[in-house]
């Protein structure tokens, strides 16, 4: 069982070039979820999904684009990397139930020059 | 969204006992309210969740009062692999599944 497995570790991209993180979660959970991580900011949503063919914006979703044909998978794409976009990024997954606790990958740490 | 505060670090010895205090401002009434610990390069890890009054596991504690405005994550006899980034999670009132991290309390324990 490896829970969430995020891919690639690291990643240095362009301004312009774009990209697609992988998160794929082996628990059957419903619920799957993008936050990224920047010193002092703590997390923030990006995109959020309820279920396979469900989505929604989280609080910082510009330059992001994410979709959900699977309860396994929720890939992240950067359209166009930005500067702005150097952070880490972390996928997490839970159950639908009412309390249920977020399953967090070790991250991606994106760096775009 | 639901707002949460932290207080941004906390320095403590080992051994000692350390309470966290969350605020958190018009979070869903039929929610629970969570929290995390996050050591470096590594994701967010659940430690504790509590919908009202006290709750207890292995490794800490969660007060939560009636009014559920704020909530304290309470560490007994805290060592020095306990520094960390801690966070609460809470859901905002009206909302599908936005759970929004506040910007976490930094706990450095020292011996």
């Amino acid at each position: 069982n490896a829970g969430v497995t995020q891919t690639p570790k690291f990643q240095v991209l362009k301004t312009g070039q774009s990209m697609t993180l992988q998160c794929a979660q082996d628990m059957n959970h419903e619920y799957m979820s993008w936050y990224r991580q920047d010193p002092g900011m703590g997390l923030r949503l990006i995109h959020y999904s309820v279920g396979a063919g469900i989505t929604d914006q989280g609080e910082v979703p510009n330059g992001y684009n994410v979709s959900r044909s699977t309860t396994e998978d929720f890939p992240l794409r950067l359209l166009s990397a930005a500067p702005s976009q150097t952070s880490v990024y972390f996928c997490a997954s839970s159950s639908a139930g009412r309390g249920s606790p977020l399953h967090f990958g070790n991250g991606t740490r994106l760096t775009v020059t | 969204l639901a707002k949460t505060t932290q207080p941004i670090s906390m320095d403590s010895y080992e051994g000692q006992e350390v309470n966290i205090t969350c605020s958190h401002n018009n979070i869903a009434t039929n929610d629970y309210i969570t929290w995390y610990q996050q050591f470096p390069s590594q994701g967010p890890r659940f430690i504790i969740q509590g919908y009202k009054t006290k709750v207890t596991n292995e490794v800490a504690s969660l007060f939560i009062p009636a009014d559920r405005k704020s909530s304290t994550l309470s560490l007994p006899r805290v060592s020095l692999s306990d520094t960390a980034v801690y966070y609460c999670l809470a859901r905002a009132s009206g909302s599908a599944r936005q759970l929004t991290f506040g910007s976490g309390t930094q706990l450095t324990v020292l011996p």
